[in-house]
C-alpha cells in the first residue's frame, strides 16, 4: 500500500523567513496530495491541495509543488508569521479514496 | 460551507463500557466518511472507511467487532467503541468527502476519549 514520508519532523524559522516541508510517496497511482495544518487539540484544516495533472499551485503565501517522476511534493510557506506555528501534515490518495498521512512536521515561527 | 461536526467533543468512561461518537456533515452530502485515531504527538491513522448504505472497510489491525461503524445516511456516520479499555484512550477524528468534490475531505473537530 501507499507509504508517505515527511521531513523534517520539526522546523524552526525566524518570522519573515520561508519554510519548506517535503514529502515522498510510494504509490505511483496516487494522484491527490493535500496539506493540512493542525493546531493543538483541534481538527486538521486543509490549507492547499494539488492534483497530479498540475506541477505547482499557489495560494497567497502558500505554495505546493509536485514532482510525479520523483514521487515527491513540497509545501512552501513564505513570509512566515507566528500564527503559522502548528503541525503540518502531508497526505496522498488515489482519487477519492483513503488518505495516507505523513508523520507531521512541527513548525515553530520565532518572532 | 463544508462543515463537519462531531459529538461528543470529549468523553470519559469506565473500562468495559461502550461509547458512541457521531460524525455529521452539516451542509453537504457525504457518501463516504473516514474514521481516524490520533495519539499524542502522532499522525492520523485511518481506522476505517464508512460508506453510506454498506459495510465499513476496516484497515489492517483494526478490530471491526470492537469499533462498530454505521453510516445510515448521507450526513451521519457513527463509531461505537465497544468494551472500551484504557489503551483505547485517544483522539478520534472523522472526515467526510463531499460527493460533489470527489477528492476533498473535511475533518470534524475530534472526540477526546479517556477510558479510566
Amino acid at each position: 500500500g501507499e507509504n508517505v514520508e515527511q521531513h523534517p519532523s520539526t522546523l524552526s524559522v525566524q518570522e519573515g523567513d520561508s519554510a519548506v516541508i517535503k514529502c515522498t510517496y510510494s504509490d505511483s497511482a496516487s494522484n491527490y496530495f493535500p496539506w493540512y495544518k493542525q493546531e493543538l487539540g483541534k481538527r486538521p484544516q486543509l490549507i492547499i491541495d494539488i492534483r497530479s495533472n498540475v506541477g505547482e499551485k499557489k495560494d497567497q503565501r502558500i505554495a505546493v509543488t509536485l514532482n510525479k517522476t520523483a514521487k515527491h511534493f513540497s509545501l512552501h510557506i513564505t513570509e512566515t508569521q507566528p500564527e503559522d506555528s502548528a503541525v503540518y501534515f502531508c497526505a496522498a490518495s488515489i482519487r477519492g479514496n483513503k488518505l495516507v498521512f505523513g508523520a507531521g512536521t512541527i513548525l515553530r515561527v520565532k518572532s | 460551507g463544508a462543515v463537519v461536526s462531531q459529538h461528543p467533543s470529549w468523553v470519559i468512561c469506565k473500562s468495559g463500557t461502550s461509547v458512541k461518537i457521531e460524525c455529521r456533515s452539516l451542509d453537504f452530502q457525504a457518501t463516504t466518511m473516514f474514521w481516524y485515531r490520533q495519539f499524542p504527538k502522532q499522525s492520523l491513522m485511518l481506522m476505517a472507511t464508512s460508506n453510506e448504505g454498506s459495510k465499513a472497510t476496516y484497515e489492517q489491525g483494526v478490530e471491526k467487532d470492537k469499533f462498530l461503524i454505521n453510516h445510515a445516511s448521507l450526513t451521519l456516520s457513527t463509531l461505537t467503541v465497544t468494551s472500551a479499555h484504557p489503551e483505547d484512550s485517544s483522539f478520534y477524528i472523522c472526515s467526510a468527502r463531499d460527493i460533489s468534490l470527489t477528492d476533498t475531505q473535511y475533518f470534524g473537530p475530534g472526540t477526546r476519549l479517556t477510558v479510566l
